[in-house]
């Protein structure tokens, strides 16, 4: 079945950019029923949707993140990622990459999710 | 714009029912039948258990339904059980601006 499975640092300096890649198997990332999907969730908070993209590249998110926030796809490697500037201690946080069903906006499966600590 | 709101914590007994609600606006949970709710445990990711306001996907248990009156959903969980005890959140498309709000979560307590 397909599952997601996110990587990437575990620590990120303040200021400088935090990288994520979720690697999506067992399926196809191209398919059109489907929107890619960031969603974080700090230390003892609740969910934060971050945004998502659309196989054809189309990305779609989060005011309070935009200006900071760059989602790309990989249609040949099936995988996603997720670029986050000018990092603060606000930012860390458990990431988890979704899978979110087309037109609909519900996150049917999740990736385990990893934490990204914002320290120097 | 605001997260969706929701009690922070509720509690029953086991084989009793509770019932979560799910505050929003006119702009979302009032515009949309795209209610989601999600149950989450300790340490692990988040589980899709209602969709569209009051869908269930496959494999999840028929004592969990989910309504919605004006800008309030509400998510129902019947004949509690001691593996219902986690955090719940509700979910709301928001229009093309915003896009998806989570609501603030509720922990489920079986006491």
């Amino acid at each position: 079945q397909v599952q997601l499975q996110e990587s990437g640092p575990g620590l990120v300096r303040p200021s400088q950019t935090l990288s994520l890649t979720c690697t999506v198997s067992g399926g196809s990332i191209s398919s059109g029923d489907y929107y890619w999907s960031w969603v974080r969730q700090p230390p003892g908070k609740g969910l934060e949707w971050i945004g998502y993209i659309y196989y054809s590249g189309s990305t779609y998110s989060n005011p309070s993140l935009k200006s900071r926030v760059t989602i790309s796809v990989d249609t040949s490697k099936t995988q996603f990622s997720l670029r986050l500037s000018s990092v603060t201690a606000a930012d860390t946080a458990v990431y988890y990459c979704a899978r979110a069903l087309g037109g609909i906006d519900a996150f049917d499966l999740w990736g385990h999710g990893t934490m990204v600590t914002v320290s120097s | 714009q605001s997260a969706l709101t929701q009690p922070a914590s509720v509690s029953g007994s086991p084989g009793q029912s509770i019932t979560i609600s799910c505050t929003g606006t006119s702009s979302d949970v009032g515009s949309y039948n795209l209610v989601s709710w999600y149950q989450q445990h300790p340490g692990k990711a988040p589980k899709l258990m209602i969709y569209e306001g009051t869908k269930r996907p496959s494999g999840v248990s028929n004592r969990f339904s989910g309504s919605k009156s004006g800008n309030t959903a509400s998510l129902t969980i019947s004949g509690l059980q001691a593996e219902d005890e986690a955090d719940y959140y509700c979910c709301s498309y928001a229009g093309s601006s915003t896009y998806v709000l989570f609501g603030g979560g509720t922990k489920l307590t079986v006491l």
